[in-house]
């Protein structure tokens, strides 16, 4: 069945440093992608997108390209602040076939400064 | 700006009372979701509607709780009787998927309900 892996947490890194939050994906047919992230005590905001194979979303500085021939979809960012610091999760949704939007486990992030 | 807009924000209650949660999607969205988040179970779908009819409900234990759509501007999540361990925060998302080699759109969420049991 369709299902979202990514790499699981916490992550801790310094202020400035790269990012990279690993996604894969199993789905059938042509599934949005999409980065979600959830700052302390709030709700699910929307990261970033990605419709089709080759797209790149982004962001406030984060990108995800959409990989089809690895069903991957990884987050990165050239330097992350403090405000970064928050839950991140990948997710599919399959407009095509069950409508169901799956998503990842989450990734704690902690920026340092 | 269009959003999804959850009602209560915030709810603590009794266990044994009856809990509503509303939701109304954003105008024209058909795809409505329930989640549930907590910290051991992390993000668990508990049920989606398209059209306002369920696809899938198996998420949600039924014999406590029910979810409905009575029409395509309200989706309710009911719980009754409440128990401690329903303590989360509820998420409504909502949608307008397309067919097709750039299938779907976005989902947008709600606030979410923080639900507290005692």
């Amino acid at each position: 069945g369709d299902s979202v892996t990514q790499m699981e947490g916490p992550v801790t890194l310094s202020e400035e440093a790269f990012l990279t939050i690993n996604c894969t994906y199993t789905a059938t047919g042509y599934p949005s992608l999409f980065w979600y992230v959830q700052y302390p005590g709030e709700g699910l905001q929307l990261l970033l997108k990605a419709t089709k194979a080759d797209d790149k979303g982004s962001n406030k500085g984060f990108e995800a390209t959409y990989r089809k021939e690895t069903t991957s979809f990884h987050l990165e960012k050239g330097s992350v602040q403090v405000s970064d610091s928050a839950v991140y999760f990948c997710a599919h949704w399959n407009g095509g076939s069950n409508y169901k939007l799956t998503f990842g486990k989450g990734t704690l992030l902690t920026v340092n400064p | 700006d269009a959003r999804v807009t959850q009602t209560p924000r915030h709810k603590v209650t009794e266990m044994g009372q009856e809990v509503t949660m509303r939701c109304q999607p954003i105008l024209g969205h058909n795809t409505v979701f329930w989640y549930r988040q907590t910290m051991m179970q992390g993000l668990e779908l508990l049920a989606y509607f398209r059209n306002r009819a369920p696809l899938d409900d198996s998420g949600m234990p039924k014999d406590r709780f029910s979810a409905e759509m009575p029409d395509a501007t309200l989706a309710t999540l009911k719980i009754q009787p409440s128990e401690p361990r329903d303590s989360a925060v509820y998420f409504c998302a909502s949608g307008l998927p397309r067919t097709g080699r750039s299938s779907g759109n976005t989902i947008y969420f709600g606030e979410g309900s923080w639900l507290t049991v005692v």
